[in-house]
C-alpha cells in the first residue's frame, strides 16, 4: 500500500480480554518495529522483525505480549489477559532495511477497562 | 544498551532560530535520526547524520559529532506549525532504533 496501516484505529476491551493489533507495513519493506507511546512520551521500542524473523523482542514488557509476522510482511502484535496498564498507542513503523528511516501508521488507541 | 538526552521542553519565538541537541550513548553506533511529532500525530522522518558535520534540508539543518557523541537540529524562520515535539535517534548496527524521549517546542508569536 502507500503507507504504514494500522487496525483498528481504536480498540476498547475489559480487563482479561486477548487483543490483537495489525499493522500491514509498505510494500516491500523489509523491516517491521512495534511501538508502545504513553501520552507526552517517546515511542518506547518493543520488538522488531527483518522479513519473518524476530531480531529482537527486549523491549516486550512480559509474556502476554507476542508478535508474529509469518509471511513477512502483515504483523500481528497479540497481548493477553490485558491489563489497564496496557492502554497506550500502539504503533508500528516500517522501513526499506534495518535502521533506515522509518515509515510510521497512524496508531492503535488500545483501552483497556 | 543505548541511552539519549535531550531537553524537555524549548521555547522560541515566530521567525527565530532554535537548536535542539541531543546527546547519546550506545555500542556500535553509526548514525543519529531526527523526527517530528505533531500532538495526535504520527512521528515522521526529518532527517539522518551517519557522517560528521552539517546536513541541510529547507530550513532545517542537523549536526553530527561521533566524538563528541552529540548532534543537533536546527530550525530556521521558526513557523507556528513548527510547534511539535522532536525525537532523536541514535541507529546502531545491533540493537533496534530507540528514542530519546523528546523535546516539545512550543513556537510563540
Amino acid at each position: 500500500g502507500a503507507g504504514v496501516s494500522q487496525s483498528p484505529r481504536y480498540k476498547v476491551t475489559k480487563r482479561g480480554q486477548d487483543v490483537a493489533l495489525r499493522c500491514d507495513p509498505i510494500s516491500g519493506h523489509v523491516s517491521l518495529y512495534w511501538y508502545r507511546q504513553a501520552l507526552g512520551q517517546g515511542p518506547e521500542f518493543l520488538t522488531y522483525f527483518n522479513y519473518e524473523a524476530q531480531q529482537d523482542k527486549s523491549g516486550l514488557p512480559n509474556d502476554r505480549f507476542s508478535a508474529e509476522r509469518p509471511e513477512g510482511s502483515i504483523s500481528t502484535l497479540t497481548i493477553q489477559r490485558t491489563e489497564q496498564r496496557d492502554s497506550a498507542m500502539y504503533r508500528c513503523a516500517s522501513s526499506r532495511d534495518s535502521n533506515e528511516k522509518l515509515f510510521f501508521g497512524s496508531g492503535t488507541q488500545l483501552s483497556v477497562l | 544498551g543505548q541511552s539519549l538526552e535531550q531537553p524537555s521542553e524549548v521555547t522560541a519565538v515566530e521567525g527565530a532560530i532554535v537548536q535542539i541537541n541531543c546527546t547519546y550513548q550506545t555500542s556500535g553506533f553509526y548514525g543519529l535520526s531526527w523526527y517530528q511529532q505533531h500532538d495526535g500525530g504520527a512521528p515522521t522522518f526529518l532527517s539522518y547524520n551517519a557522517l560528521d558535520g552539517l546536513e541541510e534540508t529547507g530550513r532545517f539543518s542537523s549536526f553530527l559529532s561521533r566524538s563528541d557523541s552529540y548532534g543537533y537540529l536546527l530550525l530556521q524562520e521558526l513557523q507556528m506549525k513548527d510547534s511539535a515535539s522532536y525525537f532523536c535517534v541514535a541507529g546502531s548496527g545491533n540493537t533496534p532504533l530507540v528514542f530519546g524521549k523528546g523535546t516539545r517546542l512550543s513556537v510563540i508569536a
